[in-house]
């Protein structure tokens, strides 16, 4: 089966300071993977999306992931947090192509 | 562009009633898929919906069912509530079933069972 586990389910981080955010996966098949984040009452968006080709995945503002197959691995990474990236992050496998599988989500605290 | 709309925002029922969510597609979107965020967790995948068919089904009790219109819009119905019920739930839709295909998910409706 198809499946991702986050480390960690808390992660603070300073404004200015790098983020990282880890995610790793289990798949028999070569995944499709995805980072999600949560707002508070809001709804999933989409931060970005790796199907295949280049390893190194930007998405919007600002955050980036990197597929590593010889580490199961795709961590989601921004240089310098900024306040408005408090929120909860979710990471994403596809379940044979028709439904995400996700993890149980990291809450991401930005502090001054 | 509306983008993905889910009424009620919030709902609060009763053990043993039931109940009915809808959800409004992306403009453009065909596919509907539905899933449970239980408090702590991430979202799980109940079912999805294609040309008005339950295509694929994740592992939850026939108490949950659902209904897609010709216009593609989409029902979630869970019967005999149970309190474990209490999550918020989350539709998605996206252009044919496919995993090329991104899923926009709406805002959710937060179900609280008592």
């Amino acid at each position: 089966a198809q499946s991702v586990t986050q480390l960690g389910s808390h992660v603070s981080v300073s404004e200015g300071a790098l983020v990282l955010l880890r995610c790793n996966y289990s798949s028999s098949v070569p995944p499709y993977l995805f980072w999600y984040v949560q707002y508070p009452n809001q709804g999933l968006q989409l931060l970005l999306k790796y199907t295949t080709g280049a390893t190194l995945v930007k998405g919007i503002n600002g955050f980036e992931a990197e597929f590593k197959k010889s580490e199961t691995s795709f961590h989601l990474t921004k240089p310098s947090a900024h306040m408005s990236d408090a929120a909860e992050y979710f990471c994403a496998v596809w379940i044979s192509g028709y439904a995400l599988n996700f993890g149980k989500g990291t809450s991401l605290l930005v502090t001054p | 562009d509306a983008g993905v709309t889910q009424s009620p925002t919030h709902l609060i029922k009763t053990r043993g009633q039931q109940v009915t969510l809808r959800c409004s597609p992306k403009s453009g979107h065909d596919t509907v898929s539905w899933y449970q965020q239980a408090l702590g967790q991430g979202p799980q995948f109940i079912f999805q919906y294609y040309e008005e068919e339950e295509r694929q089904r994740g592992n939850f009790p026939d108490r949950f069912s659902g209904h897609q219109f010709p216009n593609y819009s989409s029902e979630l119905n869970v019967n005999a509530l149970l309190l474990g019920d209490s999550a918020l739930y989350l539709c998605a839709s996206s252009l044919a079933p496919s995993s090329y295909n991104e899923q926009f998910f709406g805002p959710g409706t937060r179900l609280t069972v008592l």
